[in-house]
């Protein structure tokens, strides 16, 4: 089945470091991402999209890439600060425009240490 | 603030227990939504209701049952889980089907 994965459980960095999180998609159709942070106690939270027609979108200190060639979606979080800690995921869209139709990715832990 | 509440924010249940989640959106959208969120596994789509009426029910064992009484409301009634069902379940809305997700922070379940 259709699947989206992350490279990493766990990342580890140090305040004011960049960090990047990486996850691979399967369905080369799926034309729209999404970036969620979850931190503890909490529900899922919005961060940025971006759409299949663009490699690259930029918001307040994220910036997500997306690499159709080998269905690869980063985020990259600039200065990462202790309020960055947190579980981050994607989802993809296949092309039915629903958002009900989002698969969800398992997530990385971002821990950010002083 | 979240404009999705939920509670209870926990609850522990037996297996022969009945209790009932509950959702509220204060946003004005008009589809609501529930998800399972297991340790390690990613969110599991549950049901979707649009203006109201279920739109989506995948494959969800009838021990769970979802209610929407109106636009603002959604319930989980629980009847005779497994232990097997305890995560954190999740409730989102969204302006129309295709509008973007916003998340209540959940209601973590264990079933014991």
């Amino acid at each position: 089945g259709e699947s989206v994965g992350l490279h990493l459980p766990t990342l580890s960095v140090q305040e004011g470091d960049n960090s990047i999180i990486n996850c691979a998609y399967s369905n080369s159709a799926s034309d729209y991402f999404i970036w969620y942070k979850q931190e503890s106690g909490k529900g899922p939270q919005f961060i940025i999209d971006i759409r299949s027609n663009m490699d690259k979108r930029q918001g307040q200190r994220v910036t997500v890439l997306l690499n159709k060639t080998v269905k690869h979606l980063s985020l990259q979080i600039a200065a990462t600060q202790p309020g960055d800690s947190a579980v981050y995921f994607c989802a993809e869209n296949p092309p039915s425009y629903n958002t009900d139709k989002l698969i969800f990715g398992t997530g990385t832990r971002l821990q950010v240490f002083p | 603030e979240t404009g999705v509440t939920q509670t209870p924010r926990h609850l522990v249940m037996g297996m022969t227990n009945k209790k009932s989640l509950k959702c509220e959106q204060h946003l004005g959208h008009n589809a609501m939504y529930w998800y399972k969120q297991s340790a390690k596994k990613p969110l599991e789509l549950m049901f979707v209701y649009s203006l109201e009426e279920r739109v989506e029910n995948n494959s969800v064992p009838s021990r769970f049952s979802p209610e929407c009484p109106n636009s603002s409301h959604l319930f989980l009634h629980l009847h005779t889980l497994q232990p097997e069902d305890s995560a954190l379940y999740l409730c989102a809305s969204s302006q129309s089907r295709d509008g973007e997700l916003f998340f209540g922070e959940g209601s973590r379940l264990t079933v014991l």
